[in-house]
């Protein structure tokens, strides 16, 4: 079984920038999540989707963060503009609806100077 | 709110010797408890989770969990700690009656084992 593919593995961008992540769940997967791990930190949840409506966007900074999942499969969170502050590993990860246990992916180490 | 805490950021321990890394937590209700391994540059792994029953869980790679719900501890153990154990360990909890299953972590303890 293919595990939650991301990409791209790495972005390096200047500040003020836009840059996008891409995820693909596991097959079957309904929920899907986006979360911001800075370095020395846990992760930290910024979005949940239920196929392609969104159940919890509370802690997502919506004026420069967004994330569409049009056909309830693929996903992007999109950064627009970039600050230092969102260096960080951005995790995807997905269970099937109503499961407790969720899969990551690699995640993206994303570094803004 | 729910929150959990790793009051450790490492942990060293010899091969061969039983290791902890320790997590509590605080929740209303009855916790979903979670641990997760993450290796350099990888994502999350799961290695085992609490829901109910047996307070001892057992998981993968020889790790098993005891939950106290006196002590709202989970702390993870493996009787006989791998060189290949290092890694970071994140500590989540999930509260159910929410709906959404959302995890919320601790900030990870690196564990270390020595040769």
């Amino acid at each position: 079984e293919a595990g939650v593919a991301q990409s791209p593995r790495y972005k390096i961008i200047e500040k003020r920038q836009s840059v996008a992540f891409w995820c693909n769940p596991i097959s079957g997967h309904a929920t899907l999540y986006w979360y911001q791990q800075i370095l020395g930190q846990g992760p930290k949840l910024l979005i949940q989707f239920q196929n392609n409506g969104v159940v919890d966007d509370s802690q997502l900074p919506k004026d420069r963060f967004s994330a569409e999942r049009l056909k309830g499969v693929d996903s992007t969170l999109k950064i627009q503009p970039a600050k230092l502050e969102d260096s960080a590993v951005y995790l995807c990860a997905s269970s099937f609806p109503g499961y407790n246990e969720q899969f990551f992916g690699p995640g993206t180490r994303l570094t803004v100077l | 709110a729910q929150s959990v805490a790793q009051p450790e950021d490492q942990v060293n321990v010899a091969e061969g010797n039983p290791l902890t890394v320790k997590c509590t937590y605080s929740v209303s209700g009855n916790p979903y408890l979670f641990w997760y391994v993450q290796y350099p540059n990888r994502g999350l792994q799961f290695l085992l989770k609490y829901i109910t029953g047996d307070n001892l869980v057992k998981g993968s790679y020889g790790f098993e969990a005891e939950f106290n719900k006196s002590q709202t501890s989970f702390h993870l153990k493996k009787p006989s700690a791998l060189v290949s154990d290092s890694a970071l360990y994140f500590c989540a909890v999930s509260y159910p009656g929410a709906g959404s299953y959302q995890l919320t972590f601790g900030k990870g303890t690196k564990l270390s084992v020595i040769p």
